[in-house]
């Protein structure tokens, strides 16, 4: 058990631009979700995954943004033409489907976006 | 709709003090309830969690949490903190969809 990773785990780019992040979950965790998180506050949900379909988009997720897992493994964050406001740290989690002890969600580093 | 509430945003406490980080929730159905650890820079870590049974739950680097349902209250605690404790605290509340809705935070700091 390597931990959920995530790629890069820091990102600096310019307004207007294009970024994509990497979330690489524990092997056999099918349920992927993504969370940001802004400066003094805690995660808030986006989106989630069970295994390759996409099941709960939330309302923060605009249409700049989109999220994939092709093949139910790693997933994407992709977020077009930034905006200084999406500056914040991405978080992946993932977790088995399921009840009881594997409920449990299992956080990434988090990848944080700098908008210049 | 569910919604965490941690009253406390900083905690400030003596090194080897007991300490107590507040959360109360609302939620119409049953919850699991989780305490999570983020240090700088870093994603989160899970300190302990209640899914069911037991009402007082043990974590990792001897925290505790007590569920109470009339209060709908899930209080952190620890009997003797140190140093290395110093970090922010969430709490988080789970159900239905398997999405959690955090807290704002505490940001608990031990002082030498």
């Amino acid at each position: 058990d390597t931990g959920v990773s995530q790629n890069p785990r820091h990102k600096i780019t310019k307004r207007g631009q294009n970024v994509t992040f990497r979330c690489d979950p524990i092997s056999e965790h099918n349920r992927l979700y993504w969370y940001r998180q802004t400066l003094g506050q805690g995660p808030e949900f986006l989106t989630y995954f069970q295994n390759e379909a996409q099941l709960e988009k939330s309302r923060l997720l605009s249409d700049r943004f989109s999220a994939e897992r092709p093949k139910g493994s790693f997933s994407t964050l992709e977020i077009q033409r930034t905006e200084q406001g999406d500056s914040a740290m991405y978080l992946c989690a993932s977790s088995r489907f399921g009840t009881g002890p594997s409920y449990e969600q299992y956080f990434g580093p988090g990848t944080r976006l700098t908008v210049t | 709709a569910q919604s965490v509430t941690q009253l406390d945003s900083q905690v400030p406490v003596f090194e080897e003090a007991p300490v107590e980080l507040r959360c109360n929730y609302s939620s119409s159905v049953s919850v699991y309830l989780f305490w999570y650890v983020q240090y700088p820079n870093q994603g989160l870590q899970l300190l302990l969690k209640y899914l069911s049974g037991s009402t007082l739950v043990k974590g990792i680097n001897g925290f505790e949490a007590e569920f109470n349902k009339s209060q709908t209250s899930f209080h952190l605690r620890k009997p003797s903190v140190h140093i290395s404790d110093t970090a922010e605290y969430f709490c988080a509340v789970g159900s239905g969809t398997y999405k959690y809705i955090f807290g704002t935070g505490t940001r608990l700091k031990v002082l030498a």
